[in-house]
């Protein structure tokens, strides 16, 4: 079963818009951290926002902002204002804690691939 | 070093042959994790290195598959007898122990022909 699931593999938005970008996940370990990755063209993996489980406010990072809902397991990258540069592949991933030895292995999602029209 | 390094960018090799590719983590984090990405794909989960810990070697995808990690530091990918769908880019990322977010490498693209 999927643990991250996006279900937009594309969206557009026009610049100066704000878009959202949508991630479920599944998991029964109440300890976990939820992350997004930003992937342009060049290929490197650009790290955006964290949401911890356990954290009671929603993250936010200058245009980026995680709309954490718990009880639907969904963590939503909001983008404020888009850029012509925000054009890019997102990846949302949780890491969990794992109970053998306390290992962290994120988890990504298929990702969602952004287009911002001037 | 500032960030994750991985070497080579870009490797060719022909099916059948053994190739090897190498991260340098971030100095001091205990972390090394190797993803496979497939074009257009999400990145694949393949072996995680914490500290002296046995490495979790869950997401290799066959045993021609190997990694190690020297002094806690460097790590190396070897794929065996390479296939033509073993073609994929390869990311090393590595995190301090109670980091958070995964700092990764520019990546391998490794081509099989």
């Amino acid at each position: 079963a999927q643990k991250i699931t996006q279900t937009q593999p594309g969206m557009f938005v026009q610049e100066k818009e704000a878009v959202t970008l949508d991630c479920t996940y599944d998991t029964s370990d109440p300890s976990y951290g939820l992350f997004w990755y930003k992937q342009p063209s060049s290929g490197e993996m650009i790290f955006l926002i964290y949401q911890g489980s356990y954290d009671q406010q929603n993250a936010t990072e200058g245009r980026y902002s995680l709309n954490f809902q718990k009880a639907r397991k969904s963590a939503n990258l909001v983008i404020s204002a888009s850029q012509l540069g925000d054009s890019a592949m997102y990846f949302c991933a949780m890491r969990e804690v794992i109970a053998s030895g306390g290992s962290y292995i994120p988890t990504f999602g298929r990702g969602t691939s952004l287009i911002v029209h001037p | 070093g500032a960030g994750v390094s991985q070497s080579p960018s870009n490797k060719v090799t022909e099916k059948g042959k053994d190739v090897e590719l190498r991260c340098d983590p971030i100095s001091g984090h205990t972390a090394l994790y190797w993803y496979r990405q497939s074009l257009g794909q999400g990145l694949e989960f393949l072996i995680y290195f914490q500290g002296n810990s046995a490495p979790d070697k869950s997401g290799l995808p066959s045993d021609r598959f190997s990694a190690e990690r020297t002094g806690g530091s460097v790590s190396t990918l070897t794929i065996q007898r390479t296939q033509q769908e073993d073609s994929a880019v390869y990311l090393c990322a590595s995190t301090s122990r109670t980091g958070t977010e995964a700092f990764f490498g520019q990546g391998t693209r490794l081509t099989v022909v």
